[in-house]
Formats: C-alpha cells, structure tokens, sequence
C-alpha cells in the first residue's frame, strides 16, 4: 500500500467545516484513496473514495489535488457525532485488504 | 445496522480456552475480512475469505484459525488463548475480492481473564 500520512489529531468547532489532510506521495496512477472513520469502538464506518475527481456524497466532500501526491476530506458542517477517528487509506493495486494506519483523531466541540 | 452480523457482542472466557466467532456478511457480498483491535491499537487485519475460498492472510497467529461457509458466514476460531488476545474482533464484508466498499459489523469484543 501507499504510505499515507496524516496529522495525529484535529480539533473542529461544531457547525464548522472539517478539513482532514492526508498525504500519499507515492501513490500509484490507477490507486485509489478511501476514507473511513471509527467513532469509538465502532466498526469503522466507510465515507468516500476516489482517483482523481473530486468526489462527494452525503457524508462528505474529498478533494485530490492534481498530482494526486495528497488528498482532504471535508465535513462540511461537522456535529459532535462526527468525533471520530479518520483513516485514509491508499491500497495497492494488488492488495485484496484495507490496511489501517493510526488516522486523525477529530475531535468536534461544542 | 450495517447488514453485517457477528456473535457474539460480547465474550468472557479464561485463558487456553477456545472461542469461536460468527459473521455474517451482508447479503451478496462473497468477501468477509477479519479484523483484530486491541485496547489503543490499530486495526489490524487477520485473513479474507472470498466465496469460501482464503484469499489472504495477515498478522494472523498459528493459534487462530477461520473458514467461511457455502451459506457464506464465516466463524473466526482462536484457541489456547492468552491474556493479549483480549481485543475487538470485527468482521467486514464487501462485493467484490478488492478493497472496495467494506462494510463492517459491530464487533466481538473479546475479553481472556
């Protein structure tokens, strides 16, 4: 998989945007990013993927930049049930599993 | 509810007992993955399962062991178990044998007294 790095944590105000960073210099041309989120002790939850459009859906917006080298996933309006930690995730192009690194532990307060 | 099933929620058992695990994954999906998470660690993956079939294995120990059934569900069996295998064991399920759109059920969570 390609190495992705992300900031340890975040805090955001509720009502205001998250914006969560995710580096992933290494990324391949047909390798995609997929975000998921664990709210605590959950199962992790999937939110969006993509490859190179900006891609959004009712959970969230994510944003590639050109060279694909980093990506940011945006809540637009983030409540107190988004806390959670946020993984991005860039799996090889042979890899049959989702390989989990530490993620961002977003902390949305009141 | 995510459409995936694991039984038990919750699991107290001593140490070198065996324990068996149960997922069933969402309707269609033919991929099941299991997952470990111990206490303030990542989620670690420990085998997939395509149509009945192992596809890969992870950080799995020789102590744990899971198969998945024609009907598709699959258990996850870890025996002779220890104090560190305490943990969440998840179970997710997808489409396809790629990456892509796992769902996940809500866990087991483990405890080895």
């Amino acid at each position: 998989d390609a190495k992705t790095t992300q900031p340890t944590s975040m805090d955001c105000a509720e009502g205001r945007a998250a914006n969560l960073p995710c580096n992933h210099s290494t990324i391949s041309g047909n390798e995609y990013v997929y975000w998921y989120r664990q709210i605590h002790s959950q199962g992790p939850q999937y939110i969006i993927h993509g490859l190179k459009n900006n891609e959004t859906n009712e959970m969230a917006s994510l944003i590639i930049t050109e060279d694909r080298k980093s990506s940011t996933l945006i809540l637009p309006h983030a409540t107190l049930r988004d806390t959670a930690v946020y993984y991005c995730i860039v799996p090889s192009g042979s890899a049959r599993q989702l390989t989990f690194g530490s993620g961002t532990q977003l902390t949305v307060l009141p | 509810d995510s459409g995936v099933t694991q039984t038990p929620k919750h699991l107290i058992t001593a140490t070198g007992q065996r324990v068996t695990l149960r997922c069933s994954p969402r309707s269609g999906d033919l991929s099941v993955y299991w997952y470990q998470q111990s206490l303030d660690q990542g989620l670690q993956f420990l085998i997939h399962y395509y149509n009945g079939e192992e596809r890969a294995k992870g950080n799995i120990l020789e102590r744990f062991s899971a198969q998945q059934f024609p009907d598709l569900h699959s258990e996850l069996n870890l025996s002779s178990l220890e104090l560190g295998d305490s943990a969440l064991y998840f179970c997710a399920s997808s489409a396809s044998q790629g990456p892509y759109g796992y769902t996940f059920g809500s866990g087991t969570r483990l405890t080895v007294v």
